[in-house]
């Protein structure tokens, strides 16, 4: 079966720009993680959707923002853009049945440089 | 809360010798726990998981862990490093996939 599809797998903005990042889960997955991964910082929680709601955040500002739709597919945007935010954006998609998960599976992630 | 400490940013083995990769976590209740391994360049891959079933959890490529409740930890192992096991490892906690810092794990020849 096909695995998590992040798209696209690289890209460069300018400061003030913003950007939307594209995941497509393993095919029945319906939850969809995002992290931030940078050599400062390490992995980083953003946020999980499952079922189109968004079930858990992590402590980024408001210019960081995510939705799902009905197919499961999620896309993360970044406005506003600054420097600090160059990173590696790693999605993972999860098989979770009443609250249960069942190990994630991650995409090769997208390269975001901001100029 | 949960939150999960790797006791070493990096540790450094020859060739053919053990790997310990120490791991440490909190939780307020009996929590599932990852390791992912995540090779240069490359994305994350699972190496293996504990999910309240068995204590001593093997994986691929030979690693292994063992959850010790009393201890709050999840030690990853390998008796006999390879030259291919060089990467990042991340334990992981439960249910919000909390990631440690990682260890870097370096295999001298």
């Amino acid at each position: 079966k096909a695995g998590v599809t992040q798209t696209p797998r690289y890209l460069i903005k300018t400061r003030g720009q913003q950007v939307t990042l594209s995941c497509s889960p393993i095919s029945g997955h319906r939850s969809v993680s995002w992290y931030q991964q940078t050599p400062g910082q390490g992995l980083q929680f953003l946020f999980e959707y499952f079922s189109e709601t968004q079930r858990n955040k992590g402590n980024f500002p408001g210019r960081f923002s995510g939705r799902q739709f009905s197919n499961s597919r999620s896309e993360m945007n970044v406005s506003t853009l600054e420097l600090g935010d160059s990173a590696l954006y790693l999605c993972a998609s999860s098989l979770r049945v009443q609250g249960y998960v069942y190990g994630y599976t991650f995409g090769s992630g997208t390269r975001l440089t901001v100029v | 809360a949960q939150s999960v400490t790797q006791l070493d940013s990096h540790v450094s083995v020859s060739e053919g010798t053990p790997v310990l990769l120490r791991c440490n976590y909190s939780s307020s209740y009996s929590p599932s726990l990852f390791w992912y391994v995540q090779h240069p360049n490359k994305g994350l891959q699972l190496l293996l998981k504990y999910t309240s079933a068995a204590t001593l959890v093997k994986g691929i490529n030979g690693f292994e862990a063992e959850f010790k409740k009393s201890e709050t930890s999840f030690h990853l192992t390998k008796p006999s490093a390879h030259m291919s096991d060089a990467a990042e490892y991340f334990c992981v906690v439960s249910d919000d996939m909390r990631f440690g810092a990682g260890t870097r794990l370096t295999v001298k020849p």
